[in-house]
């Protein structure tokens, strides 16, 4: 496709499920980030890579976040054991280059929520 | 590590007239400052951005200034139009191959008809 797909769209689980979140980066693309967005809030920084190598993980709040690009494609970001202040959205961009001074291209989001 | 600061959280201006969303941020290695429009239940998409070695730049409605001495930025929209609406985020990052965009908390702008 054309832009950044990430999937699902939505995704309800349990507190104490775990969640995959799936991010499609614009082909070609060398970065890939991932944000976490509160209702109401900017974007926080959850962590970042360039190609299959993750160069910033600061952002991600507890060592249930993982998040993985194996192949410098696709990224998938795992929540283990859901609690309920991981409800957010939460957003893919992808850049062209290897620096984070070029555009980000955002997907959609994945919006989850946890009972 | 980098902090950017945002206000007003919300901003209410007549169609026509001028709007303007500041910014500060706290680290003086930041050299590339963007700024995003979200609309309601979209994605954040760049509308402009400036980088360190200039101090203002424009395109068509859109400004943005960049004090680097202060460490702060603004966004001037002129002539707004109802499909300004949105919220808007400013942003901060360095030049580097590790570096992350951190972005502010947000501006809703709402324009009165």
């Amino acid at each position: 496709g054309a832009g950044v797909s990430q999937s699902p769209r939505y995704k309800v689980a349990k507190r104490g499920q775990d969640v995959a979140l799936r991010c499609d980066p614009i082909s070609g693309h060398v970065s890939l980030f991932w944000y976490q967005q509160a209702l109401g809030q900017g974007p926080e920084f959850l962590t970042y890579f360039q190609n299959e190598a993750q160069l910033d993980k600061s952002g991600l709040p507890s060592d249930r976040f993982f998040a993985e690009r194996p192949e410098g494609s696709v990224s998938t970001l795992k929540i283990q054991r859901t609690q309920q202040e991981d409800s957010a959205v939460y957003l893919c961009a992808s850049s062209l280059g290897e620096s984070g001074t070029g555009e980000l291209f955002f997907g959609e989001g994945s919006r989850l929520t946890v009972l | 590590g980098e902090n950017v600061e945002q206000h007003p959280s919300t901003l209410s201006v007549q169609e026509g007239d001028s709007a303007v969303i500041k910014c500060t941020y706290s680290d003086s290695a930041s050299n590339y400052f963007p700024w995003y429009k979200q609309e309601l239940g979209k994605r954040p998409q760049l509308i402009i951005d400036i980088r360190s070695n200039v101090g203002e730049k424009k395109d068509q409605r859109i400004a943005v200034t960049l004090n680097k001495t202060a460490k702060h930025f603004s966004l001037h929209i002129t002539e707004t139009q109802p499909e300004d609406s949105a919220v808007y985020f400013c942003a901060a990052s360095t030049d580097s191959s590790a570096s992350k965009i951190i972005f502010g908390s947000g501006t809703r702008l709402s324009i009165r008809p």
